[in-house]
């Protein structure tokens, strides 16, 4: 069954630790993406990567770190750069140019940080 | 800038139909998707409009006009389980596949 894992589900961190998200997908997907969303806001691009070993920032990348190894794996660290950790954090895998192709969301991490 | 409205909060009747409105000011366009969440879920995708016109798939269909910068999803004999946050998000022109989103239209359906 092809798709998109995250894990965990729930997440708690004390203020100033770094905590990696884990994003694993089996779609043979070459793009993948990292989005936060906050109460009453759409989604916002952190970082993304279009293929293996390259990615790039997104809209609000100060204090987050990502790595793109494998084509299956797209790892996202929270740091305690990041001034406002605590959020609902999606990943998300697409094939890259096409022009209808969607992007396919993983069930999303909630961090809390205190 | 890049900017995409949409209501914040809609309400509807079991059975009835909805419309929700996305309007959108972007620097590039390559089409437009709708996704449904629910609440504490992933955003699944329900439609695709790169050019003019109504796109219908099954109870959902969505309207696209670029030159008004200006969408709708049509939700048909609505039941409970319509019940979800809706996003509007445009793909940007490029060689990437960045979309920006909406903040999201709520739907409650009431019996």
């Amino acid at each position: 069954d092809g798709g998109i894992t995250q894990s965990p589900k729930y997440l708690f961190r004390k203020e100033g630790q770094n905590v990696t998200l884990s994003c694993e997908q089996n779609l043979n997907h070459d793009a993948m993406y990292w989005y936060r969303q906050d109460p009453g806001q759409g989604l916002r691009l952190i970082y993304y990567s279009q293929i293996v070993n390259d990615f790039q920032k997104g809209d609000i990348a100060e204090g987050y770190s990502v790595s793109r190894e494998k084509k299956e794996s797209f790892p996202l660290t929270v740091t305690s750069a990041q001034k406002n950790p605590t959020a609902f954090y999606l990943c998300a895998s697409s094939i890259p140019g096409g022009a209808g192709y969607e992007q396919y969301f993983g069930p999303g991490t909630r961090l809390t940080v205190t | 800038g890049q900017n995409i409205d949409q209501p914040t909060e809609m309400t509807a009747t079991e059975g009835a139909i909805v419309q929700i409105n996305c309007t959108y000011q972007t620097s590039g366009f390559n089409g437009l998707f709708w996704y449904q969440q629910h609440a504490g879920e992933a955003p699944t995708f329900l439609s695709y409009n790169v050019l003019d016109g109504l796109e219908e798939k099954g109870r959902f269909s969505s309207f696209l006009s670029r030159s008004k910068g200006y969408s709708y999803l049509l939700l048909k004999e609505l039941q409970m389980k319509d019940s979800a946050s809706y996003l509007c998000a445009v793909r940007d022109r490029g060689n990437t596949d960045k979309l920006i989103f909406g903040t999201g239209t709520r739907l409650q359906v009431f019996p």
